[in-house]
């Protein structure tokens, strides 16, 4: 049992190079979330997904797109990567259940510089 | 809507003194609030969660936090630092909607060093 697994792990970019982040869970999780995390702002939500075939927008979604074709999957994608996408990626899941006092898994994160 | 404030952006303690990390929060409903601990590159690991059944929470590695309401505040302690502790420390409240979406929303950090 792997949990959540994110590849790649570290990745550097030119402006406006593409590139996808993947995100695999292996806990049959319903829910999916992509967060970004910058120095003295905590996580915040880029999208998320409530099931295979559906995708969400979270707080920061500008310049993201993203697709979850498989329950255990979930691609974070940067059409044409700018400098202010500098940052930590992270991908959580969790099930859908009623409770508030589930846990998110997190992945261990992608770190991708822009320059 | 929810929101944290965590109070302090660094903590300095020695090894072997108590920790102090402080978390106020704000909610409409009925909070659920968690600790995370993010060591140095690393991903992000549950410490803790209340779940209304106990107003004082105990989690790993020593760490506790006490839901006050009146105060609106989940702290975070623990009585004796350790080396390994150093790290950065999240406090998180969240709500569930109807569909089962579960929304975190997470304090700025509270950076802690542990000199020896």
């Amino acid at each position: 049992n792997a949990g959540v697994t994110q590849t790649p792990k570290f990745r550097v970019l030119k402006t406006g190079q593409s590139m996808t982040l993947l995100c695999a869970q292996d806990m049959n999780h319903e829910y999916m979330y992509w967060y970004r995390q910058d120095p003295g702002m905590g996580l915040r939500l880029i999208h998320y997904s409530v099931g295979e075939g559906t995708t969400a927008k979270g707080e920061v979604p500008d310049g993201y797109n993203v697709s979850r074709l498989k329950k255990q999957n979930f691609l974070l994608g940067l059409e044409s990567a700018a400098p202010s996408q500098t940052s930590v990626y992270f991908c959580a899941s969790i099930k859908r259940t009623a409770s508030s006092t589930d846990t998110q898994y997190f992945g261990p994160g992608t770190r991708l510089t822009v320059l | 809507a929810q929101s944290v404030t965590q109070l302090d952006s660094h903590v300095s303690v020695s090894e072997g003194t108590p920790v102090l990390l402080r978390c106020n929060y704000s909610s409409s409903y009925s909070p659920s609030l968690f600790w995370y601990v993010q060591h140095p590159n690393k991903g992000l690991q549950l410490l803790l969660k209340y779940t209304s059944a106990a107003t004082l929470v105990k989690g790993i590695n020593g760490f506790e936090a006490e839901f006050k309401k009146s105060e609106t505040s989940f702290h975070l302690t623990k009585p004796s630092a350790h080396m390994s502790d150093a790290a950065e420390y999240f406090c998180v409240v969240t709500r569930r909607g109807n569909t089962g979406f579960q929304k975190l929303v997470f304090g700025t950090g509270t950076r802690l060093l542990v000199s020896p």
